[in-house]
């Protein structure tokens, strides 16, 4: 069974600095692209970051290209977002996700049930 | 950036009926990339169409995708109770990769 389990979120200050992992497990996970996508608290669904299989093509939003990182470890399984100077409007639930194959322009089949993060003065 | 836009927001329908969602494009998606969505309230979202048409595993075929281009269409051909959700479509053809805001189909 497929599982992603999202973890990292937490409350911060505008400006700040967080670092968010998913656990996966249930798949050969280097044989996928993996995604995070996020939702502010009654919003609509917004694709933040995706990576390829190997972590040799990454993609932002405009909203955090040069602020957030996507990265990934094939050796443990985890995905990462490496969030800085953090903004209100980046307030929202993290969900992560995998893409149906190894690059970033396929679907995403399997999705983890999400961790808050708070930017809040 | 594609910009996709969802109509209407809200459809309010009874148990049986027919449900016709639209995705429109701001530009051409490349090869049918696109994907519908449905999300229940306190749930990650649910793949339910890729390729425009094609359903993903596990989902009944009274959940259709068609169109192309810039015009996408997602039909539910007669409602289940547990149909009723917010759905989502999502062009992946071009990066950024972008959603739609959401249809929210409703108990009437």
């Amino acid at each position: 069974e497929v599982q992603l389990v999202e973890s990292g979120g937490g409350v911060l200050r505008p400006g700040g600095s967080l670092r968010l992992s998913c656990a996966a497990s249930g798949f050969t996970f280097d044989g996928y692209g993996m995604s995070w996508v996020r939702q502010a608290p009654g919003k609509g669904l917004e694709w933040v970051s995706g990576i390829n299989w190997n972590g040799g093509g990454t993609g932002y939003a405009d909203s955090v290209k040069g602020r957030f990182t996507i990265s990934r470890d094939n050796a443990k399984n985890s995905l990462y977002l490496q969030m800085n100077s953090l903004r209100a409007e980046d307030t929202a639930l993290y969900h992560c996700a995998r893409f149906a194959s190894g690059s970033y322009y396929n679907p995403l089949d399997y999705w983890g049930q999400g961790t808050l993060v708070t930017v809040s003065s | 950036e594609i910009v996709v836009t969802q109509s209407p927001g809200t459809l309010s329908l009874s148990p049986g009926e027919r449900a016709t969602l639209s995705c429109r494009a701001s530009q051409s998606v490349s090869s049918t990339y696109l994907a519908w969505y449905q999300q229940k309230p306190g749930q990650a979202p649910r793949l339910l169409i890729y390729g425009a048409s094609s359903r993903a595993t596990g989902i009944p075929d009274r959940f259709s995708g068609s169109g192309s281009g810039t015009d996408f269409t997602l039909t539910i051909s007669r409602l289940e109770p547990e149909d009723f959700a917010v759905y989502y479509c999502q062009q992946y053809g071009s990066s950024p990769l972008t959603f739609g805001g959401g249809t929210k189909v409703e108990i009437k």
